[in-house]
């Protein structure tokens, strides 16, 4: 079975640093891109970047970048998604996902369970 | 940037009945490069169609997407209950932004 397992959710301040994991099973992980996914408390989708797992190909939307950093460990499956300095307005449910293959590579078609990352004084 | 905008923003159907979302672009999207998800809540999205009309693995027939340029559809044939839901339409090409439209949230009435 396909899928993307994502660490647990986390309360920080703010000022801190995380680093949040999407570890991939069950197809070849560094043949397909990945995606993390921003959703704010009730509110819509926001696609921060992509990563190719295969040499590390990074592309950011240029409202995340600079903020966060995407990354990824291909020997052991899992990409990253890390902050150096969190703000309250990072308070937010992160989702990785898979893109397809090619020109498709921005059709996420297996997500994770996301992972919730609160940041309150 | 593209914009997406979807409407409406709630749409009230009951069981059985269609339903007709649509999204527009800002500006034109290229070679159909438009997405379809249902979000439930406390789920993840939910891949339903791609490059405008192309059904993911698994999603039943009764949803069908079409359009092109900047005018996008949605149409589900027969509701059923599972069906109500979050709708997001998303533009992508070959590189980031992804933009998502603001979703259309489908509700029993």
């Amino acid at each position: 079975e396909v899928q993307l397992v994502q660490s647990g959710a986390e309360v920080k301040k703010p000022g801190e640093s995380l680093r949040i994991s999407c570890k991939g099973s069950g197809y070849s992980f560094t043949s397909y891109w990945i995606a993390w996914v921003r959703q704010m408390p009730g509110k819509g989708l926001e696609c921060m970047g992509i990563i190719y797992p295969g040499d590390s190909d990074t592309r950011y939307s240029p409202s995340f970048q600079g903020q966060v950093t995407i990354s990824a460990d291909k020997s052991i499956s899992a990409a990253y998604l890390q902050w150096s300095s969190l703000k309250a307005s990072d308070t937010a449910m992160y989702y990785c996902a898979r893109g397809l293959i090619g020109d498709r590579r921005g059709v996420f078609d297996v997500w994770g369970q996301g992972t919730m990352v609160t940041v309150s004084s | 940037e593209t914009v997406l905008t979807q409407s409406p923003g709630t749409l009230s159907l009951s069981p059985g009945e269609g339903a007709t979302l649509s999204c527009r672009a800002s500006q034109r999207i290229s070679s159909s490069y438009l997405a379809w998800y249902q979000q439930k809540p406390g789920q993840a999205p939910r891949l339903l169609i791609y490059g405008a009309s192309s059904r993911a693995t698994g999603i039943p027939d009764r949803f069908s997407g079409s359009g092109s340029g900047t005018d996008f559809t949605l149409t589900i044939s027969r509701l059923e209950p599972e069906d109500f839901a979050v709708y997001y339409c998303q533009q992508y090409g070959t590189s980031p932004p992804y933009t998502f439209g603001q979703g259309t949230k489908l509700e029993i009435k």
